[in-house]
């Protein structure tokens, strides 16, 4: 059985520090994982994406992500948050077949 | 250029009323789903559609009705609409390929007064 813990439901940080969102899965498989990003009454957007190539994944706006095995995690980080970064981030894992589990996402608040 | 578009963006009804949620995609995906997003964020699967072929359906009340005219439209129909139905309802399409994620669309903001 596959699910994702996103092991904090909010995140604040200060404007230019590193933002770190932690995400921990089980899967039966080697699985996908992924990030998305949904602004305010917006959809979800792909931030990236982990297909068992490099470990270490980078995504769109700066953000990047390394599978760790061993640790059944994946976790997103920035170097430094820009005012714009404040969204829902979700974790999502996916297994052999065609379904998708989300975390139940994490609200990141950047402040000025 | 919209690769996931549905419409509508809002949507108020009174209970007790039918509507219909449409979903189109042009990125040639063979799969697509709905998802129910609650107030609290949580995203849950509804539908699968491969094909135009069902292929996953969660536990959800027999007044969500989908449908599928080809694989490149995912419609979703409910009837006698309560309540509890208020929420954002995403359509989303991907390959059958688990590699790929999914593309979503803007998302239906459905109030039921």
């Amino acid at each position: 059985a596959q699910s994702v813990t996103q092991l904090d439901s909010h995140v604040s940080v200060s404007e230019g520090t590193p933002v770190l969102l932690r995400c921990n899965y089980s899967s039966s498989y080697s699985p996908s994982l992924f990030w998305y990003v949904q602004h305010p009454n917006k959809g979800l957007q792909l931030l990236l994406k982990y297909t068992s190539a490099a470990t270490l994944v980078k995504g769109i706006n700066g953000f990047e992500a390394e599978f760790k095995k061993s640790e059944t995690s994946f976790h997103l980080t920035k170097p430094s948050a820009h005012m714009s970064d404040a969204a829902e981030y979700f974790c999502v894992v996916s297994d052999t077949g065609n379904q998708f589990y989300f975390g139940t996402g994490t609200s990141l608040t950047v402040i000025p | 250029d919209t690769a996931v578009s549905q419409t509508p963006k809002y949507l108020v009804t009174q209970m007790g009323n039918d509507k219909s949620i449409k979903c189109e995609q042009n990125l040639g995906h063979d799969t697509m789903y709905w998802y129910k997003q609650d107030s609290k964020k949580f995203l849950k699967i509804m539908f699968s559609y491969n094909n135009k072929e069902l292929i996953i359906n969660e536990t959800v009340p027999n007044r969500f009705s989908p449908k599928s005219p080809d694989k490149a439209h995912l419609n979703l129909h409910i009837n006698s609409l309560e309540l509890g139905d208020s929420a954002v309802y995403f359509c989303a399409s991907s390959l059958l390929d688990r590699a790929g994620g999914y593309t979503f669309g803007s998302g239906t903001r459905l109030t039921v007064v």
